[in-house]
C-alpha cells in the first residue's frame, strides 16, 4: 500500500465544473505540496501547506494533517486544467533533507 | 530565465549500453536530485545531493550512479541499462534542500531500453 494515495486516478469532467482530487496518507507528515504535470512537460509547484486553506485563483487545496487528508479544487474549470495533479508529503522522518513521497497523480480531462 | 533542463529529452537505447542524462540548474540551488516516474507507481527518488560532492541514495537506486562534481549539473548514469529502466526521469533543484522547500523540476527525459 502506498504511503500517500490520490482519487480519483482518472477524472473527466465538462468545462465549468468544480473539482475536487482527493489525497490521504498514512504518514505523518509536517506539510504536503499540490503539484500539475502537464502533458509532455514538466512539473510545477502549485501549493505547499500544512494546516487550513490556500487559494490561488481558480484554485483551492485544503489540509487536514490530523486527519491526513488534503484536497484540491478546481472552480470553474477550464481545458486548460487539463493536467496530472499530484499530492507530495513532506514527512516527518528523513531527517532535514527535501524528502517528498508522492502520490501516483490524478489525471483530469476537462472537456469543452 | 531560471530553469532546470535536461538532455536528452528522448532516448531509445538497447540493453548494456552505457548512457548518461544530464541535468544542469542555474539558480545556483545546492540540492539536486532525480525521480523516475511510472505509471501506477509515481515519482521515486533515485538519488539526490545535498551540495558538490555530497550524494546520497534514494528510495530505487539500483543500477544507477550520479556525480555531482560542479554545483550546477547533477548527471545520471546508467551503466549498464536494462529494459526495467525504461521510465520517465525527472531532475529536480531546489535552494538549500531543507525540508519543505519547492523543487523546481525539469522537463523530463523519456528512457526506452529494447
Amino acid at each position: 500500500k502506498n504511503e500517500v494515495e490520490q482519487s480519483p486516478q482518472n477524472l473527466t469532467a465538462q468545462e465549468g465544473e468544480f473539482i475536487t482530487i482527493n489525497c490521504s496518507y498514512s504518514v505523518g507528515i509536517s506539510a504536503l505540496h499540490w503539484l500539475q504535470q502537464h502533458p509532455g512537460g514538466g512539473i510545477v509547484s502549485l501549493f505547499m501547506l500544512s494546516s487550513g486553506k490556500k487559494k490561488h485563483g481558480r484554485l483551492i487545496a485544503t489540509i487536514n494533517i490530523q486527519e491526513k487528508h488534503s484536497s484540491l479544487h478546481i472552480t470553474a474549470s477550464h481545458p486548460r486544467d487539463s493536467a496530472v495533479y499530484i499530492c507530495a508529503a513532506i514527512p516527518n522522518y528523513g531527517g532535514a533533507t527535501n524528502k517528498l513521497i508522492f502520490g501516483t497523480g490524478t489525471l483530469l480531462a476537462v472537456q469543452p | 530565465e531560471a530553469q532546470v533542463t535536461q538532455n536528452p529529452r528522448y532516448l531509445i537505447t538497447v540493453t548494456g549500453k552505457k548512457l548518461t542524462v544530464t541535468c544542469s540548474q542555474n539558480m545556483n540551488h545546492e540540492y539536486m536530485s532525480w525521480y523516475r516516474q511510472d505509471p501506477g507507481l509515481g515519482l521515486r527518488q533515485i538519488y539526490y545531493s545535498m551540495n558538490v560532492e555530497v550524494t546520497d541514495k534514494g528510495d530505487v537506486p539500483e543500477g544507477y550512479k550520479v556525480s555531482r562534481k560542479e554545483k550546477r549539473n547533477f548527471p545520471l548514469i546508467l551503466e549498464s541499462p536494462s529494459p526495467n529502466q525504461t521510465s520517465l526521469y525527472f531532475c529536480a533543484s531546489s535552494l538549500g534542500g531543507r525540508r519543505g522547500e519547492t523543487q523546481y523540476f525539469g522537463p523530463g527525459t523519456r528512457l526506452l531500453v529494447l
